[in-house]
């Protein structure tokens, strides 16, 4: 029934290492997007895919690679992971705009410890 | 690019006082103005949203209103209660090219409501 799922809830690693995040969503939506939430609670959109192609890329360090193997699904993979990359990550999806239902539908979030 | 500043940061009131968070945005050419509730450890949950060819909006205890010239819109939340504990997010966007757009967010109220 979970309409934006994530996996993993968590996630601790150590530096340097290279992780990958989960997302469904089942709300038959074309845009899906990932967001970093920092410890302060600021969040900030990463990327954005419609249809399986990107359409937004906020900036993100190049070691942040997005991969959409279908508009179902966003998966995100972190290499040479830093101190700096802790924080909570959230996938969201959504119609575009132009259908007026433009509401984001966030995920549980994936909480990412660096150590 | 749009800057949404939202005020206050933490508020804290007694069951039954109302709340009233505020924020402002940059971009005049913004149209989209949602707010979403984000509980303990689960990720932000729209609602209520407000577009620009309205004034104000309600949905029982929560109203939204919006002053396009000014450019401020503010939630309030009227009757607390403590399950209205959480951090509220207010945002913007306008629309972008080819039906896509992000929202940018403010930084977050921590609204703590006591019994």
């Amino acid at each position: 029934d979970t309409a934006v799922s994530q996996t993993p809830k968590y996630l601790v690693t150590q530096m340097g290492n290279d992780k990958s995040i989960k997302c469904e969503q089942n709300l038959g939506h074309d845009t899906m997007y990932w967001y970093k939430q920092d410890s302060k609670k600021f969040l900030k959109i990463m990327f954005s895919y419609n249809n399986k192609e990107l359409i937004i890329n906020e900036t993100v360090p190049n070691r942040f690679s997005p991969k959409s193997p279908d508009k179902a699904h966003l998966n995100l993979h972190i290499n040479s992971l830093e101190l700096g990359d802790s924080a909570v990550y959230f996938c969201a999806s959504s119609r575009k705009w132009t259908s007026g239902r433009e509401t984001q539908y966030f995920g549980p979030g994936t909480r990412l410890l660096v150590l | 690019g749009e800057n949404v500043e939202q005020h206050p940061s933490t508020l804290s009131v007694q069951e039954g006082d109302s709340a009233v968070i505020k924020c402002t945005y940059s971009d005049s050419a913004s149209n989209y103005f949602p707010w979403y509730k984000q509980e303990l450890g689960k990720g932000p949950q729209l609602i209520i949203d407000i577009r620009s060819n309205v004034g104000e909006k309600k949905d029982q205890r929560i109203a939204v209103t919006l002053n396009k010239t000014a450019k401020h819109f503010s939630l309030h939340i009227t009757e607390t209660q403590p399950e209205d504990s959480a951090v509220y997010f207010c945002a913007a966007r306008k629309d972008g090219n080819s039906g896509y757009s992000t929202l940018t967010f403010g930084k977050g109220t921590m609204l703590l409501v006591s019994p």
